[in-house]
């Protein structure tokens, strides 16, 4: 199976720009959740996705948010960019969760940079 | 919220030697607990996790890791670390019925020849 597989690699914008992230999971799994890794906060949860419907909110702005189509991939949009919001823009994918377990598996990230 | 503590934010160690990773959880309930090694400019693997039962965990690359519910522990060991070990380790715990995994603040590993 292919793995989670996260466009474009690398990215940079200026500030005020917007920015929409892309995510495909690996084939089966529904849920897609997003994060932020940064060196001074590390790594921070977004969001997470199911079923084309949000279950779950870290505790960024709202400028961050998300969307899942019914194929099950993301996408996760920054607008109004901030020089603090250059990170790695990490995606994960789980299988359907059963009775709560859920392993997630990784993509290799999004490097975003704002000057 | 659960939440995650590594006390050490850099180790080295001599290729031979063993290796233990520090893990500290807090959580109300049982946790899951993972383990994740990053490689730079890489995404993170998973090395190994704990759900329930045999609280000694093995997992990939040769790395263990044990649960000690009253020391609110997930240490991670490895007998022999090799070069290719050298890497960022990230311990993380997640709760029952949501994937809102926290992470802790890593630990990266240096391997001196």
């Amino acid at each position: 199976k292919a793995g989670v597989t996260q466009t474009p690699r690398y990215l940079i914008k200026t500030r005020g720009q917007q920015v929409t992230l892309s995510c495909s999971p690996i084939s089966g799994h529904r849920s897609v959740s997003w994060y932020q890794q940064t060196p001074g906060q590390g790594l921070q949860f977004l969001f997470e996705y199911f079923s084309e419907t949000q279950r779950n909110k870290g505790n960024f702005p709202g400028r961050f948010s998300g969307r899942q189509f019914s194929n099950s991939r993301s996408e996760m949009n920054v607008s109004t960019l901030e020089l603090g919001d250059s990170a790695l823009y990490l995606c994960a994918s789980s299988p359907t969760p059963l009775a709560g377990v859920r392993e997630q598996f990784f993509g290799p990230g999004t490097r975003l940079t704002v000057l | 919220a659960q939440s995650v503590t590594q006390p050490d934010i850099h180790i080295t160690v001599s290729e031979g030697a063993s290796l233990e990773l520090r893990c500290n959880y807090s959580y109300g309930a049982t946790p899951y607990l993972f383990w994740y090694v990053q490689s730079p400019g890489q995404g993170l693997q998973l090395l190994l996790k704990y759900f329930s039962g045999d609280t000694l965990v093995q997992g990939i690359k040769g790395f263990e890791a044990e649960f000690k519910r009253s020391q609110s522990s997930f240490n991670l060991r490895k007998p022999s670390v090799h070069w290719s070990d050298a890497a960022e380790y990230f311990c993380a715990v997640g709760a029952r019925g949501n994937n809102d995994m926290r992470f802790g603040a890593g630990t990266r590993l240096t391997v001196k020849p």
